[in-house]
This record gives C-alpha cells, structure tokens and sequence, in this order.
C-alpha cells in the first residue's frame, strides 16, 4: 500500500520568505500527486496536482510543485509566502489502479505579518 | 452550488450512543469517502464508496459502518461510539471512481464522545 511522509510538520516564517514543504511517498509504480490546503476552520481545498506531463506543476496563489520520479518526491514551492497562506498542507498520492487516496500527516504553516 | 453537504457539523454524545452523521453531494460523483482528522495524525480514511451499493474499508474502519443506497448519499454511522471516536470528521467526494480527479470536501463534522 502506498505511503506518504511529510516532514518539518510545523513551519513558522515571515511573509515574503520562501517556502518549501517536502513529501515523499512509498510505491514503485504510477501515482497521481496532490497537495490539499486546509485554511484555519476550513475543509480541505485542492492545490495542484500532477498526473503526468511536465514535472513542474502550478497550482493556485503562486504555489508549484516538482515531481522527481527519481527521489519519489513531490515538494510544494512558493517563493514568497503572505500572512493569508497560513493554512495546513496536506500532501496525498494515489497509486494508479488502487482506488484510495492515502494522505500525509499535514505540515502547519504559519505565516508571520 | 456544487458541494458536499455534512450534518451534523458540531455534536456532543454519550459512550454508546448510536449517532448518524449524513453526507450529500449534488454533483453526480461515483466516488465518496469518509475521513477523520486528527492532530499530528493528518487525515485518515476510514470507509469509501466506489458508487451505488459499492462500499470497502479504508485504513480505520474500526467502530464504523457505512451504506450507499443512493448516489448522492453516503452516512457514516457510529453503532457504539467511544470516546477514542471523538474527532473531526470530513465527507469527500470525486467525480470518478479511479481517483484521478479531484475530491471535493464536506465543511466537517466535530464530534465528542464523552
């Protein structure tokens, strides 16, 4: 069954700071990759995906995402955070043929005005 | 609007207590899903519903049942319920069963089991 790690699960930085959040998943074969925002009191809300194509993905508010098929990666970027990205992100992968989407455990990203 | 719809969205019971937390999509997808999210656990899926009469197990199913009768509707129902249950639930949806699309969350569901 497929696995995901997210590390550093809090995060604390001022706005305009450079974000990186890394993920890292356990399965050999073909995946489609997402990372899920979480606003504070909110549900969860898609941020990008990747299912093939162009291992750079771009998603809403300025965030990207590089799939390293080699490193089983798939890191989210946001070159300068505001105070309205503080949320949690919440990284998640199916395996193609298995109908389950299994999530990591979030990062909380707080973002100091 | 299309949207998952969750009820209730705050709830206080007893140990033992059969409680029923309802869910319904008015978008016509295959795919639903309940999970429960808990702090430095992330979410955890507990059952899923491929479509009509098609459920399965997720990771936690333990404590849990579900049904599919209609398309739209996907009840998660505590026949027992414990305070280890306590915790914030979300009702998800997709369009198709594979998961290659996007899931579309419920608001959630706080529970307390005292």
């Amino acid at each position: 069954a497929q696995s995901v790690s997210q590390h550093n699960h809090h995060v604390i930085l001022s706005e305009a700071a450079s974000l990186e959040l890394g993920c890292n998943y356990s399965y050999g074969g073909t995946v489609n990759l997402f990372w899920y925002v979480q606003y504070p009191g909110q549900h969860l809300q898609l941020l990008l995906k990747y299912f093939s194509g162009d291992p750079l993905v771009k998603g809403i508010k300025g965030f990207e995402a590089e799939f390293i098929k080699s490193k089983f990666s798939f890191n989210l970027r946001k070159p300068s955070v505001q105070w309205s990205d503080t949320a949690e992100y919440f990284c998640a992968v199916n395996a193609h043929g298995n109908n389950r989407l299994a999530f990591g455990k979030g990062n909380q990203v707080v973002v100091i005005p | 609007e299309a949207q998952v719809t969750q009820n209730p969205r705050y709830l206080i019971t007893v140990t033992g207590k059969k409680l029923t937390v309802t869910c319904s999509q008015n978008m016509n997808h295959e795919y639903m899903s309940w999970y429960r999210q808990d702090p430095g656990l992330g979410l955890r899926q507990i059952y899923y519903s491929m479509n009509v009469e098609v459920t399965d197990k997720g990771d936690v199913p333990e404590g849990y049942k579900v049904s599919r009768k209609e398309k739209r509707n996907f009840p998660l129902i505590l026949e027992s319920p414990s305070p280890n249950q306590t915790s914030l639930y979300f009702c998800a949806s997709s369009l198709l069963a594979d998961n290659t699309g996007e899931l579309f969350f419920g608001e959630g569901s706080r529970l307390t089991v005292l």
